[in-house]
């Protein structure tokens, strides 16, 4: 059965960047639609952006545009996140998920990593 | 552009049945959606792909308690024989489409 093992937490100041991890143990990433949600406190999950690493071309949430950016390494079966420009706002819980495709197109969230909370301040 | 919309709360009393809902906006009400839980101070599980006909692939692990069904542009999970760790919020997702999210209390 297939985890997602992403890095640990992280303390920013803003302006600065952070990058997260996620890396597929017991599993390949390849053929799925890798997504990044994230969770402020006491909110909801919102969609960032995601990847199928197979074919490489990421894409993002609107509010995220020019400020994430995702990538996969299929070598390592490991994706990552990186946010730049981070505000207190930013401040949140972040996930990997695996999507399995269907014939559709569209994705579906099978598989959680366990979050990576990033701290924004000053 | 897809919506999903889901009441915020809802409430059954333990060893009851609930019956959540998410709404697809106008014209999508044959996608497929996926359910997901989350307890308090845990990440999200999966549990659930949901079509439009009703039939379901329930992720590993997921009791037989948790079922989905489908009317239309409306997608339901049902959650019978209600247990305390059943209190958690519920998501429904298709790609990168969430619903709000509906919290459930068990009385």
């Amino acid at each position: 059965q297939v985890q997602l093992v992403q890095s640990g937490a992280e303390v920013k100041k803003p302006g600065s960047s952070v990058k997260v991890s996620c890396k597929a143990s017991g599993g390949t990433l390849s053929n799925y639609a890798i997504s990044w949600v994230r969770q402020a406190p006491g909110q909801g999950l919102e969609w960032m952006g995601g990847i199928i690493p197979i074919f490489t071309t990421a894409n993002y949430a609107q509010k995220f545009e020019g400020r994430v950016t995702i990538t996969a390494d299929d070598s390592t079966n490991t994706a990552y996140m990186e946010l730049s420009s981070l505000r207190s706002e930013d401040t949140a819980v972040y996930y990997c998920a695996r999507g399995m495709l269907s014939g559709t197109g569209h994705y579906f969230m099978d598989v959680w990593g366990k979050g990576t909370t990033v701290t924004v301040s000053s | 552009q897809l919506v999903l919309t889901q009441s915020p709360s809802a409430s059954a009393s333990l060893g009851a049945s609930v019956k959540l809902t998410c709404t697809l906006s106008s014209g999508h009400s044959s996608y497929a959606i996926a359910w997901h839980q989350q307890q308090p101070e845990k990440g999200p599980r999966y549990l659930m792909k949901l079509n439009s006909d009703g039939s379901h692939i329930k992720g590993d692990g997921i009791p037989d308690r948790f079922s989905g069904s489908s009317s239309g542009a409306e997608r339901y999970l049902t959650i019978s024989s209600l247990q305390s760790e059943d209190e958690a919020d519920y998501y429904c997702q298709t790609s990168g489409v969430f619903g709000g999210g509906t919290n459930l209390t068990v009385l």
